[in-house]
């Protein structure tokens, strides 16, 4: 079965901190995601890399960045941590298009 | 924006099948159907995808009406384990051909003893 393997389950952070989210794959996926998921907004959207190097912004991009340099690995950036990014954070990875996504567990950010 | 219309919440007893509907009444003909599960503090599971015709697996079949404008998710014989939030979504193709999946606030299916 794929694998996707999010580095931390927990983490907290100060407010103003970089903070990096890390996602890795273990089946040559083409295609990963990264979403925040809040009480009463559902998933959204946040980046996507369809290719290494290749990033595409999703609903919610402000203060984010990723990073793609390896096909198997897709890091989310927060560079200056803020309270209301205080979230689950679900990295994803798709074979190519019109494959299933499999979803990693989660990591949970809280900024303090 | 989720392209997508769901019940809020379905009941369902176990043992019994559940049945739960989805409208995309503005699907376009290469859109794909996905049904996703999500259950409580875990990430998204994937469980089936369709274009026109009628899909089954090992976990869900997936009726999609002729005009493609609704679709059912049936689980044959519901457990207490099928308690999940349920999503239906249509992908999207972005700029540059990639898919991308825009999640709305799906069924909460409760399976009842």
């Amino acid at each position: 079965d794929v694998k996707v393997t999010q580095s931390s389950r927990y983490l907290v952070k100060r407010t103003g901190e970089k903070v990096f989210l890390e996602c890795v794959q273990d089946m040559d996926h083409e295609n990963m995601f990264w979403y925040r998921q809040d009480p009463g907004l559902g998933l959204r959207l946040i980046y996507f890399s369809y290719d290494v190097k290749m990033k595409e912004k999703g609903d919610i991009p402000e203060g984010y960045s990723v990073s793609r340099e390896k096909k198997e690995r897709f890091s989310l950036i927060l560079e200056s941590a803020s309270t209301n990014q205080t979230s689950m954070y679900l990295c994803a990875s798709q074979r190519h298009n019109n494959y299933g996504y499999t979803f990693g567990s989660g990591t949970r950010l809280t900024v303090v | 924006d989720a392209k997508t219309t769901q019940p809020t919440s379905m009941d369902c007893a176990e043992g019994r099948a559940a049945n739960l509907p989805c409208n995309h009444s503005t699907i376009s003909g290469n859109e794909y159907v996905y049904w996703y599960r999500q259950i409580h503090s875990q990430g998204p599971q994937y469980i089936i995808h369709g274009l026109k015709n009628n899909e089954t697996n090992e976990m869900a079949s997936l009726i999609i009406t002729e005009d493609r404008k609704s679709s059912t998710l049936i689980l044959p014989h519901a457990t207490l384990r099928d308690t999940a939030v349920y999503y239906c979504i249509v992908d999207f193709l972005a700029q540059g051909g990639s898919e991308k999946l825009v999640f709305g606030k799906g069924t909460k299916l409760t399976v009842n003893p």
